[in-house]
């Protein structure tokens, strides 16, 4: 089944301590971007990434850093989260070209 | 730039009732547009598409047309149930540069009651 995974699915941290949200897609996409959903600003991109190891800054990127080592990974790290980092989280691939983008479940963050 | 403009929700209507939702955007030629629908805890799944204009896209009884001329791909459907409460989304690929990510509109929440 083609899908787009991400994990964990829920998570409340404390200030300052470091996290990755994982994301994983079996489509062979080119491309995969992280975004952000909150109440009044829909859907924010973060970070994106056209293919292996080439990864470029989004809207709202402060705070988070990306990788893509593999073309199937793209994980979302928070070097240091604080409260205003609390929000659901999408991690979305398209293949190259004006394509839909498949999302996964989600992640709700809690920042406290 | 590039944008898209839903009507605003909430939009709350009875069981078999007709549904529109209205959205346009800012220039003509995209290749693609798209309807969205993210249920309630779940991610976006993509609803329907179309690829090019005049064409319609439908799934799960809902249908929109890419009208290039009002530049607008509104969503119908004939009879929501009460399993279509969600939020639905509007978007597009930008047309200059766009590769890199999707342009959504705000959203707009349906309830459907009983």
């Amino acid at each position: 089944e083609a899908q787009v995974t991400q994990n964990p699915r829920y998570l409340i941290t404390v200030t300052g301590k470091k996290l990755t949200v994982t994301c994983s897609q079996n489509m062979n996409h080119e491309y995969m971007s992280w975004y952000r959903q909150d109440p009044g600003l829909g859907l924010r991109q973060i970070y994106y990434s056209m293919n292996v190891e080439v990864t470029d800054k989004g809207d709202v990127p402060e705070g988070y850093k990306v990788s893509r080592k593999e073309k199937r990974n793209f994980p979302l790290i928070l070097e240091s989260p604080s409260p205003n980092q609390t929000s659901l989280y999408f991690c979305a691939s398209r293949q190259q070209g004006y394509t839909e983008a498949f999302f996964g479940q989600g992640t709700r963050l809690t920042v406290v | 730039g590039d944008s898209v403009t839903q009507m605003e929700g909430p939009v709350t209507l009875s069981e078999e009732a007709f549904l529109t939702i209205n959205c346009t955007y800012t220039a003509t030629g995209y290749p693609s547009l798209f309807w969205y629908v993210q249920y309630p805890g779940e991610g976006l799944q993509l609803l329907l598409k179309a690829t090019k204009a005049d064409d319609k896209g439908s799934n799960k009884g809902f249908e929109a047309t890419y009208r290039k001329e009002t530049t607008s791909f509104h969503l119908e459907k004939g009879s929501v149930q009460v399993s279509d409460s969600a939020v639905y989304f509007c978007a597009l690929p930008p047309l200059r540069g766009g590769y890199n990510k999707l342009i959504f509109g705000a959203g707009t929440r349906l309830a459907v009651h009983p």
